[in-house]
């Protein structure tokens, strides 16, 4: 099944601890991003990557770091994280480099950092 | 299940009548739309999409008619049913994806 899997769906970490979420597609897409979703905000991009080992910042990337060495995973890094990261995170991925095609999303992973 | 949105615009109608919900977007540039769906505790789902040489596409129940003179997106469904309800976000593609706020729909049976 073609899918985009985080990890973990929830998780509540202390400030400064760092973190990482995963993320991992099967569908050998080279475009990958990662979105956090706050209330009233909609999704906000966070970083994106066209392919492997080039990422890019996207509207918000202040604390916040990503990786691409492969091309199913996409891990996106909280090196300290603060209360304002707490966030409804997604991860997506879309088949073309330049991003005009479908994004299929993860199921989201909820962060509180306290 | 997931909060996605507390004070997004919300449109409520009743069961079996058709919905219309607007974007507006800002890039006159932009050449691919897509709408898209997301319930309670999911990531967002593809419903359909549109490029900008077309201005309207139909899919099973759902329309979606683009306006380029006035960058104006909507999204109809055709014979709401309960299961539609959700939080539908439009998205606008360049060089990367851009979001809408997003717009609840609540069916009231």
């Amino acid at each position: 099944e073609a899918q985009v899997t985080q990890n973990p769906r929830y998780l509540i970490t202390v400030t400064g601890k760092k973190l990482t979420v995963t993320c991992s597609q099967n569908m050998n897409h080279e475009y990958m991003s990662w979105y956090r979703q706050d209330p009233g905000l909609g999704l906000r991009q966070i970083y994106y990557s066209m392919n492997v080992e080039v990422t890019d910042k996207g509207d918000v990337p202040e604390g916040y770091k990503v990786s691409r060495k492969e091309k199913r995973n996409f891990p996106l890094i909280l090196e300290s994280p603060s209360p304002n990261q707490t966030s409804l995170y997604f991860c997506a991925s879309s088949l073309l480099g330049r991003a005009n095609t479908e994004a299929f999303f993860g199921q989201g992973t909820r962060l509180t950092v306290v | 299940g997931e909060s996605v949105g507390l004070h997004l615009p919300t449109l409520s109608v009743q069961e079996g009548d058709n919905s219309i919900i607007n974007c507006a977007y800002s890039n006159s540039a932009s050449d691919y739309f897509i709408w898209y769906k997301q319930e309670s505790g999911k990531g967002p789902q593809f419903i359909i999409d549109i490029r900008s040489n077309m201005d309207k596409r139909q899919g099973q129940r759902v329309t979606v008619l683009l306006n380029k003179t006035v960058k104006h997106l909507s999204l109809q469904i055709a014979a709401t049913q309960p299961g539609d309800s959700a939080v539908y976000f439009c998205a606008e593609s360049g060089q990367n994806f851009v979001f809408g706020p997003g717009t609840r729909l609540s069916v009231l049976p």
